[in-house]
């Protein structure tokens, strides 16, 4: 356990469904990052949040909305996604972010399948 | 281009053996970051260098910021040590993570 928990840990959507992943971080941390991770692929930074203010879009298609309404919590809301979408989805915390020096814990990740 | 290089790509040992992971970036760096992956995702932290060398337990990673190289090293590796391990970089300018495409390690009894 990390400290970081996401939900749901597996998901099967359809192109036209809406859904939404989750994030929660119980360590205190000030900054919440996502990352989508395909098959062959290097992870990729999505989208960092520090002090509930977005610091980083790495342009991202706006199909992927992400909020944070918190510190604790970070959510990614999904809409009209296509197959190649497909991925695993990790969330990170960190004490603090831009810096690149600090630890970064990660949850578990969401196993996403676009049909 | 790929900021991040490692090798190998797929690594065989058995158990026992002294194992080497390499990482070559090509941007100047505030933090270089060795991640574990186990099969199903969970991602650890292993170490987070910016000059030097740091050991836990039987892992030591190094890094030489002249010749913008780092190494991961695994002595006495154990069945459990199986897992991917991936090199991350963040530049000094930016927001950015860079990222490696990992080395799939296996240690064989």
């Amino acid at each position: 356990e990390t400290g970081v928990t996401q939900t749901p840990r597996h998901l099967v959507m359809g192109m036209t469904n809406k859904k939404s992943l989750k994030c929660e971080q119980h360590l205190g941390h000030n900054a919440m990052y996502w990352y989508k991770q395909s098959a062959k692929k290097p992870l990729e930074l999505m989208f960092v949040y520090n002090f509930k203010e977005q610091t980083e879009n790495n342009s991202v298609p706006s199909r992927f909305s992400p909020e944070c309404p918190n510190s604790s919590h970070l959510f990614l809301h999904l809409h009209t996604l296509q197959p190649e979408d497909s991925a695993l989805y990790l969330c990170a915390s960190s004490h603090r972010g831009g810096t690149g020096t600090d630890t970064q814990y990660f949850g578990p990740g969401t196993r996403l399948t676009v049909l | 281009k790929n900021e991040v290089e490692q090798s190998p790509q797929n690594l065989t040992a058995q158990e026992g053996e002294f194992i080497t992971i390499n990482c070559s970036y090509s941007v100047g760096i505030s933090a270089l970051h060795w991640l574990q992956q186990h099969p199903g995702g969970g991602i650890v932290s292993l170490f987070m260098l910016s000059s030097g060398k740091k050991k836990h337990g039987r892992l030591i990673a190094t890094i030489n910021i002249q010749e913008k190289h780092s190494s991961l090293h695994i002595t006495a590796s154990h069945p459990r040590d199986s897992a991917v391990y991936i090199c991350a970089l963040h530049p000094n300018t930016g927001n950015q993570f860079y990222f490696g495409t990992g080395t799939s390690l296996t240690v064989i009894p």
